[in-house]
């Protein structure tokens, strides 16, 4: 079935760093992709979105292109903050608002 | 404040003591779910309501019931508790219809649930 694969294991990166954490998808069609971030004791909550191929979802300076031919959908930031310390999590749209999450990466951002 | 709100926060009961963790919502959105969060396996979706008295099955639903008798209201049920559902539980709801496929859930803050 359609479903979304994380990279494996927590990134630890010092402030002011590249944050890249990959994920690719499994699916029959186009779906819309996610990443979704989880601060510490809080929800997830939705950080950006891409609905078709080639899109580019950014929010926060984070970023994540839609690409088709790769299955990909990585995420990124230019320049990370102690403050971006948090669970993030790909998901893809399996309709009817249902979603399926990756396993999550936890980023730990060092001062 | 848009939210969503869970209750309780944390829990310990013991094995095959029923209980019910509430969800409710201020922003009228219709659709509403239970995920479960382990480590190692994500979120794992436990049941969903497309409106008010329609409930469907995620992937992992037994050892669990919902209710959806108004709109902003989903209660999570554990009839008979049991240790592997010691777990993270997430409410979400959103204001799509379904179909639409857009994927914008709202989360509360979790209930931390450990069954001895």
């Amino acid at each position: 079935g359609d479903s979304v694969t994380q990279m494996e294991g927590p990134v630890t990166l010092s402030e002011e760093a590249f944050l890249t954490i990959n994920c690719t998808y499994t699916a029959t069609g186009y779906p819309s992709l996610f990443w979704y971030v989880q601060y510490p004791g809080e929800g997830l909550q939705l950080l950006l979105k891409a609905t078709k191929a080639d899109d580019k979802g950014s929010n926060k300076g984070f970023e994540a292109t839609y690409r088709k031919e790769t299955t990909s959908f990585h995420l990124e930031k230019g320049s990370v903050q102690v403050s971006d310390s948090a669970v993030y999590f790909c998901a893809l749209g399996l309709g009817n608002n249902r979603l399926a999450f990756g396993k999550g990466n936890q980023v730990v951002v060092i001062p | 404040e848009a939210q969503v709100t869970q209750n309780p926060r944390y829990l310990i009961t013991v094995t095959g003591k029923k209980l019910t963790v509430t969800c409710s919502q201020n922003m009228n959105h219709e659709y509403m779910s239970w995920y479960r969060q382990d480590p190692g396996l994500g979120l794992r979706q436990i049941y969903y309501s497309m409106n008010v008295e329609v409930t469907d099955k995620g992937d992992v639903p037994e050892g669990y019931k919902v209710s959806r008798k108004e709109k902003r209201n989903f209660p999570l049920i554990l009839e008979s508790p049991s240790p592997n559902q010691t777990s993270l539980y997430f409410c979400a709801s959103s204001f799509d219809r379904g179909g639409s496929n857009t994927g914008e859930l709202f989360f509360g803050e979790g209930s931390r649930l450990t069954v001895l």
